[in-house]
């Protein structure tokens, strides 16, 4: 079975710009939660989708937002990039019918960099 | 406000000795802690995780050990090995559909 791909893998974007990642989450896998990694904050919680709709969401401004497809894919889009969204964005599939937590798969992430 | 607090950023210990990872919380409401586990360059893998109604689990080398009057939970890796040298990030949640909040880490280094 597949597992989670991001793309694109690497990304450079200067300040004001938006931008667009991608994730396609394993096959028949329903939630995908998003995750930006900073080597001070560790992993913060972005926002989660299930079956098309946001379930949770956290405590990010509203520059940052998300949609999840019927095909269950998602993408996040960052508008007027600031230096300080540089960092490892991290997408995690879930299994059908919910999530168990042992069954949330992560992706190899997409590293933004901000100029 | 850190939630879920991991307090050392690395660790060093010798091979076949015991690495123990610490992890603190705040909030009482969490129900369910994980452990996972991430290499340079990649996403990270669960590891090993342990509900509110439990106090220690076993998955061959791991055991993570719950106190929670103390709101604190420990990783246990016994013996310790190279492939082990990772960084373990601590998380926790409040319910199945809740999201999910991690630690910032611990660099765990398996010296020769």
């Amino acid at each position: 079975k597949a597992g989670v791909t991001q793309t694109p893998r690497y990304l450079i974007k200067t300040r004001g710009q938006q931008v667009t990642l991608s994730c396609s989450p394993i096959s028949g896998h329903r939630s995908v939660s998003w995750y930006q990694q900073t080597p001070g904050q560790g992993l913060q919680f972005l926002f989660e989708y299930f079956s098309e709709t946001q379930r949770n969401k956290g405590n990010f401004p509203g520059r940052f937002s998300g949609r999840q497809f019927s095909n269950s894919r998602s993408e996040m889009n960052v508008s007027t990039l600031e230096l300080g969204d540089s960092a490892l964005y991290l997408c995690a599939s879930s299994a059908p019918g919910g999530r168990t937590y042992n069954e949330q798969f992560f992706g190899p992430g997409t590293r933004l960099t901000v100029l | 406000d850190q939630q879920v607090k991991q307090n050392s950023p690395s660790l060093s210990v010798q091979e076949g000795r015991i690495s123990i990872l610490n992890c603190d919380y705040t909030n009482s409401m969490f129900d369910y802690f994980l452990w996972y586990k991430k290499y340079p360059a990649e996403g990270p893998t669960f590891l090993i995780s342990i509900s509110s109604i439990k106090d220690k689990n076993e998955d061959g080398r791991f055991t993570v050990f719950l106190n929670k009057s103390a709101k604190h939970l420990s990783l246990h890796i016994v013996p310790s090995q190279p492939g082990d040298s990772a960084v373990y990030f601590c998380a926790a949640s409040r319910s199945r559909d809740d999201k999910i909040i991690f630690g910032k880490g611990t660099r765990l280094h398996i010296l020769p």
